[in-house]
């Protein structure tokens, strides 16, 4: 198994630029979701979804959309990139729900100029 | 609402022991503990459920106090493996699948 993988671990935008953060993960989990991690403030909750279909609000949603058409892969689209969503992106997953291990990515650097 | 960790950091010498500790203002169902070093992805290191149930690692030992709303991670005979960020996670009822991170504490294991 390849676990959790995120794509690109890199990425340097600009403001106002769209694009797509992508997780995938091979385990069958139910729940996944996606964390920002900046200095000093830890991890902080974008989005979650606990089944393909399903998705919902994390404490700091707000500059991000997010699906969930399979169990598989659950994408971050950043809608006009904005230098205050320069961070460092996680994406988790988990068996059944939060009651579970989470298993997260490799993260994915993003800088916003 | 963000939990509190305390210590925001520690060093230690090998074989000595640390608490961390990891406290809510609201009422807790679970707290979840990770551990983060430089540069990598989070790990799981437990989950400790309302009630007494725990899950996770048998060599890392944590308590849960839900009256007084808060939970200590216990690190003892420390190694040099032990260097990195700690984070709590709570979750604060039984229907949520939010979990919410503190801001980490950071050990420091010395030879």
């Amino acid at each position: 198994n390849a676990g959790v993988t995120q794509t690109p671990k890199f990425q340097v935008l600009k403001t106002g630029q769209s694009m797509t953060l992508q997780c995938a993960q091979d385990m069958n989990h139910e729940y996944m979701s996606w964390y920002r991690q900046d200095p000093g403030m830890g991890l902080r909750l974008i989005h979650y979804s606990v089944g393909a279909g399903i998705t919902d609000q994390g404490e700091v949603p707000n500059g991000y959309n997010v699906s969930r058409s399979t169990t598989e892969d659950f994408p971050l689209r950043l809608l006009s990139a904005a230098p205050s969503q320069t961070s460092v992106y996680f994406c988790a997953s988990a068996p059944g729900s939060i009651f579970d291990e989470q298993y997260f990515g490799p993260g994915t650097r993003l800088t916003v100029t | 609402q963000q939990p509190v960790q305390s210590p925001q950091a520690v060093i230690l010498r090998e074989g000595e022991d640390a608490v961390i500790n990891c406290s809510s203002s609201k009422a807790l169902y679970s707290v979840h503990w990770y551990r983060q070093k430089h540069g990598e992805a989070p790990v799981f290191l437990m989950i400790l459920l309302k009630g007494g149930e725990q899950k996770g690692h048998e060599k890392i030992s944590a308590s849960f106090n839900e009256k007084k709303q808060q939970s200590s991670l216990y690190l003892t005979a420390s190694q040099l493996s032990y260097s990195g960020t700690y984070f709590c996670g709570t979750r604060h009822g039984g229907a949520t699948n939010k979990l919410i991170f503190g801001t980490g504490t950071l050990l420091a294991v010395q030879p």
